[in-house]
């Protein structure tokens, strides 16, 4: 079955770096496009970033482009969140999920940014 | 930035009885290659947040037939015909039709 397991969270003082991670296993990674997405502790949901496929697209929130880079290994069927210049208001739970409509999503890895 | 705002933010419901989550965008959603990228998704409590309804009204495997989803443009509706005790949670929606993706402010689901 789909398996979809973040690691790297942690907590980071302001300003700091940290990388997240999201193991694929159960499906054939290389054809989907993936997702990460957050949410702050007691709040909502908030779209963070998304790469295609192949890798040659990525985008971004406004909350988080030019501080956030997602990048994918097709050989570990591997996703990847670098954040750096992390800032109080990224602390949340992070989510990656499947494919351009979100089918399917990991159980998150909680990021703490504090000093 | 699309704006989606959801109705009602909090909704007591009755077990046996049906309920209705209405999400309306800022902008229309259907995108150029003919799909409505609108799409629900429920997260219980300490739980991740699961899909539903993809591109407005498709039913995921394993989602009870009582969960429906509807709409067109900016207006779309997430109905439950008939709430049980596992429907308790909080739903969302989101558009994945213009970049950025936006979710709803979610509607939190719990029972009279």
């Amino acid at each position: 079955q789909v398996q979809l397991v973040e690691s790297g969270g942690g907590v980071v003082q302001p300003g700091g770096s940290l990388s997240l991670s999201c193991a694929a296993s159960g499906f054939t990674f290389s054809p989907y496009g993936m997702h990460w997405v957050r949410q702050a502790p007691g709040k909502g949901l908030e779209w963070v970033s998304f790469i295609r496929y192949d890798g040659t697209n990525e985008y971004y929130a406004d909350s988080v482009k030019g501080r956030f880079t997602t990048s994918r290994d097709r050989s570990s069927n591997t996703l990847y969140l670098q954040m750096n210049s992390l800032k109080p208001e990224d602390t949340a739970l992070y989510y990656c999920a499947k494919e351009y409509s979100f089918e399917y999503w990991g159980q998150g890895t909680l990021v703490t940014v504090s000093s | 930035d699309v704006v989606m705002t959801q109705s009602p933010l909090s909704l007591p419901v009755t077990l046996g009885q049906p309920a209705s989550i209405s999400c309306r965008c800022s902008q229309g959603l259907l995108h150029s290659d003919g799909n409505t990228y609108l799409h629900w998704f429920q997260q219980r409590p300490g739980q991740s947040p699961r899909r539903l309804i993809y591109k407005v009204s498709n039913r995921d495997s394993g989602v009870p037939d009582r969960f429906s989803g509807s709409g067109s443009g900016t207006n779309f509706t997430l109905k439950i015909s008939r709430v049980e005790a596992e429907d308790v949670g909080v739903y969302y929606c989101i558009q994945g039709t213009h970049w950025p993706f936006t979710f709803g402010p979610g509607t939190k689901v719990d029972i009279k």
